[in-house]
């Protein structure tokens, strides 16, 4: 049992190339959600979904998109990455009455 | 709607004194409330979790937090740190708006010295 496992650890882009950051959960969790992490910031939620085939925008969702094709992946792209989101991504899924989250490792993005 | 406020983006103590780390929210709805621990260059793990009934949650590692209505706080307590425990915290707020994402305050570190 991994829990939640975030691929890759780190990544460097260039400004103006694409990526996907994958989440994947083992757990079999309904819900999933993607935080960024900025230094003074807390975590501010990009995407989230509440089941397979749906996904619904957070606070901050300019310049990413998500997909939920399989209850255990959650995707989140960045079609034109910008300097902006240098950050670190988190990713959690959540389950039971109260949606308790349970988060992966992270994804370190440096974008040039 | 649901914020988070945590005071002191810094708290230090020495080895075996109390630790305090202050949260207050803001729900327009009964909240569920959270803390939970970073460490460096690690994702975030649950300390502990509010929903419903006593006031006084236990988590792990000896926190323990309160949830006061009517000071709309949850305050997060240790009584004796170890050096163990220097970490991040962020308190946390349910958002049933937005599929029960959570809604963070800003962090607290915590630094301990022996």
């Amino acid at each position: 049992n991994a829990g939640v496992t975030q691929t890759p650890k780190f990544r460097v882009l260039k400004t103006g190339q694409s990526m996907t950051l994958l989440c994947a959960q083992d757990m079999n969790h309904e819900y999933m959600y993607w935080y960024r992490q900025d230094p003074g910031m807390g975590l501010r939620l990009i995407h989230y979904s509440v089941g397979e085939g749906t996904t619904a925008k957070g606070e901050v969702p300019d310049g990413y998109n998500v997909s939920r094709l399989k209850k255990q992946n959650f995707l989140l792209g960045l079609e034109s990455a910008a300097p902006s989101q240098t950050s670190v991504y988190f990713c959690a899924s959540a389950t039971g009455f109260v949606k308790t989250q349970y988060f992966g490792p992270g994804t370190r993005l440096l974008v040039l | 709607a649901q914020s988070v406020t945590q005071l002191g983006s810094h708290v230090s103590v020495s080895e075996g004194a109390l630790v305090l780390l202050r949260c207050n929210y803001s729900s327009s709805v009964p909240p569920y409330l959270f803390w939970y621990v970073q460490y460096p260059n690690q994702g975030l793990q649950l300390l502990l979790k509010y929903t419903t009934g006593a006031t006084l949650v236990k988590g792990i590692n000896g926190f323990e937090a309160e949830f006061k209505k009517s000071e709309t706080s949850f305050h997060l307590t240790k009584p004796s740190a170890h050096m163990s425990d220097a970490a991040e915290y962020f308190c946390a707020v349910s958002d049933p708006r937005a599929g029960t994402a959570l809604i963070f305050g800003k962090g607290t570190t915590l630094s301990v010295s022996s």
